[in-house]
C-alpha cells in the first residue's frame, strides 16, 4: 500500500524552512527518502532504519517514527537547488514509494 | 568511478516488439533495483536482485515483464510484447548492500508508437 505524503507541493522563499511528512498504514522497517529534479534520475538523500532514528546532513534532515508509522523530511534554509520533487519510500512488506511532494524555492 | 549506466538511453519500439533495457551497476554493487516512471507521476518499484537471484519481484506485472542479474554482465529488464502503457521511464539503482545508499542510473525512456 502507497505512504501518504504531504504536503502535495509547497513553495518557498530562498531561507525558509519546510516539512514534508511521510505516512503509512502498514508497519514500516525503513524509509527513504529521494528528490528528483524534472528530467532528471532521483538522487538518493537518506535512509533511517530504527524506528526514533534522526539523519541529516547540511540542512536536510529527516526522522522515523517506528510508532507512529511516519516519517518527516526537514529542509532548513531552503537553497534554490533544493527545488524538485521528493520522494519517500518504505519498505514494509514491500518497497514501495509515495506519490511525491513538489517543492519549488523561490529566489 | 563510474557511477550506474543504462543504455539505452531512448528506446523507440512498435507495439508487439520486445525492449531490453540494460542496467550495469557500480563498481563494487552486487543489488540491483528497477523502477518505473510514467510522465508526470511518481517512481514505482518493480524488481530487486543481487547476483544470480530475484529478491523481490513484487513490483512487476506479471506477464510480459522479467528481469535478470546474471553473474556476468549488466542486469536485463526485459519487456516482451510491448504496449502503449509501457511507454515510460525505467530506472534502475544499485548499492553495495541492503539498505545502504541506492545510486540512480540515468534512466531509459520507452517509448512505444
Amino acid at each position: 500500500q502507497q505512504p501518504v505524503q504531504s504536503p502535495q507541493a509547497v513553495i518557498l522563499r530562498e531561507g525558509e524552512d519546510a516539512v514534508i511528512n511521510c505516512s503509512s498504514s502498514k508497519a514500516l522497517y525503513s524509509v527513504h527518502w529521494y528528490r528528483q529534479k524534472h528530467g532528471e534520475a532521483p538522487v538518493f538523500l537518506m535512509i533511517l532504519l530504527k524506528g526514533g532514528e534522526q539523519k541529516g546532513h547540511d540542512k536536510i534532515s529527516a526522522s522515523f517514527n517506528e510508532k507512529k508509522q511516519q516519517s518527516s523530511l526537514y529542509l532548513t534554509a531552503s537553497q534554490l537547488s533544493y527545488s524538485g520533487t521528493y520522494f519517500c519510500g518504505t519498505y514494509g512488506q514491500n518497497f514501495v514509494f509515495g506519490p511525491g511532494t513538489r517543492l519549488s524555492v523561490l529566489p | 568511478n563510474a557511477g550506474v549506466m543504462q543504455n539505452p538511453r531512448h528506446l523507440v519500439r512498435r507495439r508487439g516488439q520486445e525492449a531490453r533495457l540494460r542496467c550495469s551497476p557500480m563498481k563494487g554493487h552486487s543489488h540491483v533495483y528497477w523502477y518505473r516512471q510514467l510522465p508526470e507521476e511518481g517512481l514505482k518499484f518493480m524488481v530487486y536482485l543481487q547476483k544470480e537471484n530475484i529478491i523481490d519481484e513484487s513490483g512487476m506485472p506479471k506477464e510480459r515483464f522479467s528481469a535478470e542479474f546474471p553473474k556476468e554482465g549488466p542486469s536485463i529488464l526485459r519487456i516482451q510484447q510491448v504496449v502503449r502503457g509501457d511507454s515510460a521511464a525505467y530506472f534502475c539503482a544499485s548499492s553495495r548492500t541492503s539498505g545502504e545508499t541506492q545510486y540512480f542510473g540515468p534512466g531509459t525512456r520507452l517509448l512505444v508508437l
